[in-house]
């Protein structure tokens, strides 16, 4: 079973930030929090992971609170290639455990 | 750098008849993944490779559903006898390593099994 829980959709107007938020309240002390994407027809693609720090990449900022329990992933300025499903999941080395993601629909 | 290729990409078969998908990962990537994603839902894991030993095949359907890895490169999927429900896309993934520090797994295009 999924350990995770998201939105199973969101909108965003291109050129805005996309905060997509993710519920991983029994994350262990020693589990990441790993974010990916697949865009329609497509694989998932990696966009970035973190332990207990906050993260950026050139893709995206991850955002983890304090008590781990939660985390939220931005996308600073979303444009129409970001529509995808993007999958919040928790786990140790690289083993992923994918929920139902979250569907993000960028508009103009 | 080439990605992980898969096929093929597509197949139609009839229930009870066989099925085998291939996957060449990543060179030098000695972990390799195969999943499963059903229509509407998120990939699941069917089995881990390290290198040519099996990892993890907790949720593989072992009467129906096998695996290898010869030489820790190409790994072939195949299901004998297929059902309906085994309808989805089977998508395999690889990463450097797949126990202690983590390592970006990288996807497949997936190959999407209709079975009628």
């Amino acid at each position: 079973d999924a350990k995770t829980t998201q939105p199973p959709s969101m909108d965003c107007a291109e050129g805005r930030a996309a905060n997509l938020p993710c519920n991983h309240s029994t994350i262990s002390g020693n589990e990441y929090v790993y974010w990916y994407r697949q865009i329609h027809s497509q694989g998932p693609q990696y966009i970035i992971h973190g332990l207990k720090n906050n993260e950026t990449n050139e893709m995206a900022s991850l955002i983890i609170t304090e008590d781990r329990k939660s985390s939220t992933l931005i996308l600073p300025h979303a444009t129409l290639r970001d529509t995808a499903v993007y999958y919040c999941s928790t786990g140790t080395a690289s083993k992923l455990t994918f929920g139902t993601g979250t569907r993000l629909q960028v508009t103009l | 750098e080439a990605g992980v290729a898969q096929s093929p990409r597509y197949k139609i078969i009839e229930k009870r008849q066989s099925v085998a998908f291939w996957c060449n990962p990543i060179s030098g990537h000695a972990t390799l993944y195969w999943y499963q994603q059903i229509l509407g839902q998120g990939p699941k894991l069917l089995i881990q490779f390290q290198n040519n030993g099996v990892v993890d095949d907790s949720q593989l359907p072992k009467d129906r559903f096998s695996a290898e890895r010869l030489k820790g490169v190409d790994s072939t999927l195949k299901i004998q006898p297929a059902k309906l429900e085994d309808s989805a896309v089977y998508l395999c993934a690889s990463s450097l390593e797949g126990r202690g520090a983590y390592n970006e797994q990288f996807f497949g295009p997936g190959t999407r099994l209709t079975v009628l």
